[in-house]
């Protein structure tokens, strides 16, 4: 089946640190990845994608790109602001699900002045 | 403004008391869906929809019933609800470009006692 594994959170970083957010997946077919964010009260935004492997998704500074020989799509930032405090999830949809994205737990980030 | 609507942004209800949570979209997206959210679980899928007339059950869909009379509104009904449906709910939508990915709206904090 299909699914999304995050790191663990919360992560708590100072001003213009480089920050990492794992996410690793296991999908049948060829899925395309996602990363949305969630700011505190609102609803989740589309953030980054990629739809084929070695396909780096960007927006806003953050990266991440798309390694099928490890299944992960991992989210970086090199200079995080207190404005980037939010919560990350990483999902995926394949071609043969296309009803239902599929979504990881969520990594919560707080950014400190 | 492109969006999802959501009403209302927050319900306290007590148990067995039918209510309904509207959502509509502006964006003429075929695809609508109902997700809820809670803490270490996640989103998941409650019901999702294709299009006018055509529903279909997600990962999470006992308790809770759809109808899609109109392309633009997908309201979530809790017949009988229970304080296990205490959440956060998220409506949809997106068009038939999986890729596109899907445009939430602000969210629904439910509270049954």
């Amino acid at each position: 089946g299909n699914s999304v594994t995050q790191m663990e959170g919360p992560v708590t970083l100072s001003e213009e640190a480089f920050l990492t957010i794992n996410c690793t997946y296991t999908a049948t077919g060829y899925p395309s990845l996602f990363w949305y964010v969630q700011y505190p009260g609102e609803g989740l935004q589309l953030l980054l994608k990629a739809t084929k492997a070695d396909d780096k998704g960007s927006n806003k500074g953050f990266e991440a790109t798309y390694r099928k020989e490890t299944t992960s799509f991992h989210l970086e930032k090199g200079s995080v602001q207190v404005s980037d405090s939010a919560v990350y999830f990483c999902a995926l949809i394949t071609p043969n699900t296309g009803n239902q994205f599929y979504f990881g737990t969520g990594t919560s980030l707080t950014v400190i002045p | 403004e492109a969006q999802v609507t959501q009403n209302p942004r927050y319900l306290i209800t007590v148990t067995g008391k039918k209510l309904t949570v509207t959502c509509s979209q502006n964006m003429n997206h075929e695809y609508m869906s109902w997700y809820r959210q809670d803490p270490g679980l996640g989103l998941r899928q409650i019901y999702y929809s294709m299009n006018v007339e055509v529903t279909d059950k997600g990962d999470v869909p006992e308790g809770y019933k759809v109808s899609r009379k109109e392309k633009r509104n997908f309201p979530l009904i809790l017949e009988s609800p229970s304080p296990n449906q205490t959440s956060l709910y998220f409506c949809a939508s997106r068009t038939w470009d999986l890729l596109g990915g899907y445009t939430f709206g602000s969210g629904t904090r439910l509270t049954v006692v």
